[in-house]
């Protein structure tokens, strides 16, 4: 069946230092593969995706690659800010409209 | 283009008494997913909606709880004889007919006291 690993958090990190937040996935077919950011109080946002292997999403500094042979979505940030401070969601569309979500990463930066 | 609307953002409810929340969808997305997170916690699916079909409601509990997304109007997800292990955040996401990206509204907290 269809799932989606991410790592587990919180990850803590200083103003500017680089991110990584892993994301896994299993699936049949070809999936789209998201991030999604979600702020306290807050729904989740859409913050990038990619619909097929070896697109890059990207949006607001952050990046994300569809690897297809390690079946990995990773998120990346070259320098996060504070304002990052949020809980990430990765997740995984099927071909039948259905969408499976990791676990969620909080990410915490410090000034 | 609006987004997608929920309603109540915020509702206390009593042990025993029903819950209703609404979503409104996108405009023109005909497909509507809830889902559930508990303080702390990732997203748990529920159910998945279009108009006038349950696609999915394998997440769902087995009592108290339904969803429907009529012709005309939101959808609706009814929880009746609300516990106290039923205060949560429910959050709405829509897409569109073919689409394959679902969009989430703010979400609606539900208490129960």
């Amino acid at each position: 069946g269809n799932s989606v690993t991410q790592m587990e958090g919180p990850v803590t990190l200083s103003e500017e230092a680089f991110l990584t937040i892993n994301c896994t996935y299993t699936a049949t077919g070809y999936p789209s593969l998201f991030w999604y950011v979600q702020y306290p109080g807050e729904g989740l946002q859409l913050l990038l995706k990619a619909t097929k292997a070896d697109d890059k999403g990207s949006n607001k500094g952050f990046e994300a690659t569809y690897r297809k042979e390690t079946t990995s979505f990773h998120l990346e940030k070259g320098s996060v800010q504070v304002s990052d401070s949020a809980v990430y969601f990765c997740a995984l569309g099927d071909n039948f409209n259905k969408f499976y979500f990791g676990s969620g990463t909080k990410l915490n930066v410090k000034p | 283009n609006a987004g997608v609307m929920q309603n109540p953002r915020h509702l206390v409810r009593r042990r025993g008494q029903e819950a209703r929340l609404r979503c409104s969808p996108m405009k023109g997305h005909s497909h509507v997913y809830w889902y559930r997170q508990l303080p702390e916690e990732g997203l748990k699916f529920m159910v998945y909606l279009q108009k006038e079909n349950i696609i999915d409601e394998s997440g769902m509990p087995k009592e108290r709880f339904s969803a429907e997304f009529p012709k005309e109007g939101p959808s609706i997800l009814r929880i009746q004889q609300v516990v106290r292990g039923d205060s949560a955040a429910y959050f709405c996401a829509s897409s569109p007919p073919g689409g394959n990206t679902i969009y989430f509204g703010e979400g609606s907290w539900l208490t129960v006291v």
